[in-house]
């Protein structure tokens, strides 16, 4: 029973770097979540996707690419690193968005570091 | 103006006490309403939706109050395993159902 998995887990990255965060959700779900975390700033959304193959932007979407190809796959891509982007990531799912008994479903996290 | 806004403590409380958090939205619109758990360095876990009338699951208690746009949490007998912080998150239509998180009331209940 897995649930919603994200590796890697850690990733220290240099300046200008690229790489891609992979989210897998065995529940059938929908609707698929980007977050990141930060200090005070509390959990921001950066891209969604509401069903395969369909992606759109959340709050902070800059410097971010997302892709659906397969519904229980959402990859979270950063084309060139920044310090900014220096942050917790937390992919989430869930059956629909909203909706009183919706529960959204979340990751274990990935703590990115950009130096 | 933020669109929820919730103190971020810390709230220290001994072992025992009742407390209570408010979370406050901006948007009138708001439709549904969750408080969820997070623990240090983990993910976020949902702990309750908001109903209108109000629920209670254990000794937690969750409150809604569209009139004045605030949902609360009161927690009682409090336990050190409740320790943690507790998210306020609203739901809201416009274009797309929009999930917004609050920052978080962190909770340090001490022995």
């Amino acid at each position: 029973n897995a649930g919603v998995t994200q590796t890697p887990k850690f990733r220290v990255l240099k300046t200008g770097q690229s790489m891609t965060l992979l989210c897998a959700q065995d529940m059938n779900h929908e609707y698929m979540y980007w977050y990141r975390q930060d200090p005070g700033m509390g959990l921001r959304l950066i891209h969604y996707s509401v069903g395969e193959g369909t992606t759109a932007k959340g709050e902070v979407p800059d410097g971010y690419n997302v892709s659906r190809l397969k519904k229980q796959n959402f990859l979270l891509g950063l084309e060139s690193a920044a310090p900014s982007q220096t942050s917790v990531y937390f992919c989430a799912s869930s059956y629909s968005i909203g909706g009183v008994d919706t529960e959204a479903f979340f990751g274990q996290g990935t703590r990115l570091t950009v130096v | 103006r933020k669109e929820v806004e919730q103190d971020p403590g810390p709230f220290n409380v001994p072992e025992g006490a009742t407390v209570a958090f408010n979370c406050t939205y901006s948007n009138s619109a708001s439709q549904s309403f969750f408080w969820y758990r997070q623990d240090c360095r983990k993910e976020p876990k949902l702990l309750m939706s908001v109903y209108s009338s109000g629920n209670e699951d254990g000794r937690f208690t969750a409150q809604l109050n569209r009139a004045s746009q605030y949902i609360s949490l009161l927690i009682r007998d409090s336990k050190l395993s409740d320790s943690a912080t507790y998210l306020c998150v609203v739901t809201s239509s416009g274009g797309y159902q929009k999930v917004t998180f609050g920052i978080g009331t962190k909770l340090q209940v001490i022995p």
